[in-house]
Parts: structure tokens; C-alpha cells; sequence
């Protein structure tokens, strides 16, 4: 079985300062991880996947995350806050069940970009 | 299609009453989950199709949930008999075999409201 826990129900950053939103993981099998964000009223984009290749994991909009197997975590970062990086952020986990395959999502950071 | 479209965007049902929510996925992905998102909540799995054959349906809350993909690509969820409790946003993903590496593309959500 694998789970997700996002530390942080809300994170309130100014803009221009650094971001960083948090999450472990547990899986039974070596996971692939990804980070989605969710505008409000708009569909999950992916922002990043981490698939073994390597650990630190560049995505979209300057995000970049880090897996470490160690602490189980794959915490997402952004060096600079936008405003338009406010938004809903899911941490989420692919592993295998007995279908083949499923994601499961952490309980969602809410990020709150102050002028 | 370019991305993964659900219809109807909104959906306003009365107590009791039965509704259909579409998904066309993109052209070719072999793989397509339904996901189920209450206010305030990360995305819950609901069900999982590979082409036609529906592999797993273990998130579907009650019987009242069906749904199917008779031609492997087109999905219709269907929620019978709706309750207050089904009102949330139910999400539409697809992947294509390599889903690791190419992750999965979700669609915009119809937003269903029981009242």
C-alpha cells in the first residue's frame, strides 16, 4: 500500500521569496512520484515527475524537486514566488495495486503569494 | 484531441435524480481513471480502465456508481439515484502504456451539485 502526507494544509510566502512545500511518502515498491498544481477552477497540471532517472527533478515554471529515499520525501521548491504560482499543490504517489497501477494524492498545500 | 475533455463543466442535479458525466480522452491513451474530488480534498480514486476492460472499481463509494468505456476510448461515470454526499468535482485522467514517463493528463472536471 502507499500513502501521501502533505505537511502543510497552507503555506503563505511573499512574493520574490523562496517556496517550499513538503512531502513524505510511503510505498511498498520503489514509487514514481509527480507534483500537480490546481488553479482555481481549472484542471491538475503537472508540474514535475520523479521516475529513478535522477533525484533532483526540474518541472515547469522554475519548480524543481528532490527525492530522497532516506527521509522518504519528495519536497517541491521554487527559489522566487510569483503571484501566479498561488494555487492548490498535490503531492502524488504512482504505485501498484492489483489493477496495475494507481495514483494516490496527498491532501493538497494551498500556497498564498502575498505582495 | 489535444488534451482530455469532460462534459458536462457543471452539473446540477436534484435529489434522487440519475446523471451521466462524460470523458473523451486523449487519442491512443490506453489507460483512464475516474477520480472523485470533495471541497477542500485531494482527488480519490474511484475507478480504472485499460482499453474496454474496467481493471479496477474499488474507489466507487456504492453501487449507485457505474461506469464504462465500451470502445476503449470514450468513459461515461454514472451516478444513480444522486445524494448531497456525491456533490464534489469528479476528474478524468488518461495515460498511454509508458504512463511512468509520460504521467497522466487530467481534464478540466465536472463540478456536480446535488441538491
Amino acid at each position: 500500500a502507499q500513502s501521501v502526507t502533505q505537511l502543510d494544509s497552507h503555506v503563505s510566502v511573499s512574493e520574490g521569496t523562496p517556496v517550499l512545500l513538503r512531502c513524505n511518502y510511503s510505498s511498498s515498491y520503489s514509487p514514481s512520484l509527480f507534483w500537480y498544481v490546481q488553479h482555481p477552477n481549472k484542471g491538475l497540471q503537472l508540474l514535475l515527475k520523479y521516475t529513478s532517472a535522477a533525484t533532483l527533478v526540474k518541472g515547469i515554471n522554475g519548480f524543481e524537486a528532490e527525492f530522497k529515499k532516506s527521509e522518504t520525501s519528495f519536497h517541491l521548491t521554487k527559489p522566487s514566488a510569483h503571484m501566479s504560482d498561488a494555487a492548490e499543490y498535490f503531492c502524488v504517489v504512482l504505485g501498484l495495486n492489483n489493477a496495475g497501477n494507481m495514483l494516490t494524492f496527498g491532501g493538497g498545500t494551498r500556497l498564498m503569494v502575498k505582495p | 484531441g489535444a488534451g482530455v475533455s469532460q462534459s458536462p463543466r457543471y452539473k446540477v442535479a436534484k435529489r434522487g435524480q440519475d446523471v451521466a458525466l462524460r470523458c473523451d480522452p486523449i487519442s491512443g491513451h490506453v489507460s483512464l481513471f475516474w477520480y472523485q474530488q470533495a471541497l477542500g480534498q485531494g482527488p480519490e480514486f474511484l475507478t480504472y480502465f485499460q482499453n474496454e476492460a474496467q481493471l479496477d472499481k474499488s474507489g466507487l463509494p456504492s453501487d449507485r456508481f457505474f461506469a464504462e468505456r465500451p470502445e476503449g476510448s470514450v468513459s461515461t461515470l454514472k451516478i444513480q439515484r444522486t445524494q448531497q454526499e456525491d456533490s464534489a468535482v469528479y476528474l478524468c485522467a488518461s495515460s498511454p502504456r509508458d504512463r511512468v514517463n509520460y504521467g497522466y493528463t487530467f481534464g478540466s472536471g465536472t463540478r456536480l451539485t446535488v441538491v
